[in-house]
């Protein structure tokens, strides 16, 4: 089955504690990308990645870094987690046909305290 | 930069009615990409329907249908017949059809209940 994979689905932690959120796709898709979702503020691009080694910041970069080692995984690296980084995060990726669509993960619900 | 505006934080429908839920969004661009996706309480994002800035037919997919207005820069989405399983946050989003980053701009949703 087509998706992509995030873990974990939900984490509680505490305030600078180094955690990684990964992300999986099975799909050979080239693009990936990192958003995060916090109430009335919709969706907001943090990272993305145009392929194998290739990263550049979304909108809101800040506190977070990425890499892409390999076409497949893309994680997401919090190095010292604040609470204003609780919030519902999503991966997504894209095929290189340009269909438009992105294909969104199951999300992963982090928790700072 | 793109904006994409979603003027109703809140909407109900009874079910088996017609609801319309407004979107606009601003761009300097001529050929772009509008989303609608559908976030049930299980959080997964999930696509409704899609339209190209290009083409001038709207786009229908089931019950689903859009209402584009390249002029206006408008893109409403239409869900006939309603059923309890449309319950959702929805969300509009606006991509660029080119450029080397396919970011999606979404709007900050609304919340669509159903009632029986």
């Amino acid at each position: 089955e087509a998706q992509v994979t995030q873990n974990p689905r939900y984490l509680i932690t505490v305030t600078g504690k180094k955690l990684t959120v990964t992300c999986s796709q099975n799909m050979n898709h080239e693009y990936m990308s990192w958003y995060r979702q916090d109430p009335g503020l919709g969706l907001r691009q943090i990272y993305y990645s145009m392929n194998v080694e290739v990263t550049d910041k979304g909108d809101v970069p800040e506190g977070y870094k990425v890499s892409r080692k390999e076409k497949r995984n893309f994680p997401l690296i919090l190095e010292s987690p604040s609470p204003n980084q609780t919030s519902l995060y999503f991966c997504a990726s894209r095929p290189a046909d340009d269909t438009g669509e992105l294909f969104f993960g199951e999300g992963s619900r982090l928790t700072v305290l | 930069a793109q904006t994409v505006t979603q003027s109703q934080p809140e909407m109900s429908v009874q079910e088996a009615e017609t609801v319309t839920l407004s979107c606009t969004y601003d761009t300097s661009e001529s050929d772009y990409y509008l989303f609608w996706y559908k976030q049930p309480p299980s959080r997964q994002m999930i696509l409704v329907i899609r339209q190209e800035a290009y083409k001038q037919q709207n786009a229908t997919e089931n019950r689903f249908s859009v209402n584009f207005q390249k002029a206006a820069k408008s893109f409403s989405l239409k869900i006939s017949d309603s059923q309890l399983g449309d319950a959702a946050m929805y969300f509009c989003a606006y991509r660029n059809s080119g450029g080397s980053n396919y970011k999606l701009t979404f709007g900050k949703g609304t919340l669509l209940t159903v009632n029986p």
